[in-house]
């Protein structure tokens, strides 16, 4: 596609339910990053893929968070049993190896 | 570990005022730093970059200079424009040689007045 997909753009749950983000990235592009953005704050990272694999999926803030690529493209973004300190703005990039990142335009979370 | 430090906002300046945005870095290594904008209701962008020392990154008139032994990456503008309110974030990557995770400070707002 022309830019970084998000789905959806916007999600309402309510508390202890399970979500998944999805993020579509520019074809053709192998690494995929996933950041958590909450309000006023700067961007925390959460895991990042190199084609199907995750080297670095240190930022997950908890077991309840769990990632996965597959086809070296699509990825999704589950939050199991979610918390009101999950709520945030989920943020997917996708670059050509160390190129530049594109982001997507955000999942607004909001946990109820 | 590798981290980002920039100055906290909200900076207010006038439209034609001169921009400084402070930021400094820790990393292992020589990274490559970069400098995103996310405009109003808009997704982050890249606005420069450099990936060695000395180098400048410059873009939309803005201009950032690498520099090693102050391990700093300071964002720069002559002349202010309404049109560049946003929050501007400064960031680093490791140089792998595959992609590795981009390291974000925490955001400046920068607000201009006409």
């Amino acid at each position: 596609g022309a830019g970084v997909s998000q789905s959806p753009s916007n999600k309402v749950t309510e508390k202890g339910k399970d979500v998944e983000l999805r993020c579509d990235p520019i074809s053709g592009h192998t690494a995929l990053y996933w950041y958590r953005q909450s309000l006023g704050q700067g961007l925390e990272f959460l895991i990042y893929f190199q084609g199907n694999s995750a080297p670095d999926k240190s930022g997950l803030p908890s077991d309840r968070f769990s990632a996965e690529r597959t086809g070296g493209s699509v990825s999704t973004l589950t939050i199991q049993r979610t918390q009101q300190e999950d709520s945030a703005v989920y943020l997917c990039a996708s670059s050509l190896d160390r190129g530049e990142a594109f982001f997507g335009q955000g999942t607004r979370l909001t946990v109820v | 570990g590798n981290s980002v430090t920039q100055m906290e906002g909200p900076v207010t300046l006038s439209e034609e005022a001169f921009l400084t945005i402070n930021c400094t870095y820790t990393a292992t290594g020589y990274p490559s730093l970069f400098w995103y904008v996310q405009y109003p209701g808009e997704g982050l962008q890249l606005l420069l970059k450099a990936t060695k020392a000395d180098d400048k990154g410059s873009n939309k008139g803005f201009e950032a200079t690498y520099r090693k032994e102050t391990t700093s990456f300071h964002l720069e503008k002559g002349s202010v424009q309404v049109s560049d309110s946003a929050v501007y974030f400064c960031a680093l990557q490791r140089r792998y040689s595959s992609a590795s995770k981009i390291i974000f400070g925490s955001g400046t707002r920068l607000s201009i007045r006409p």
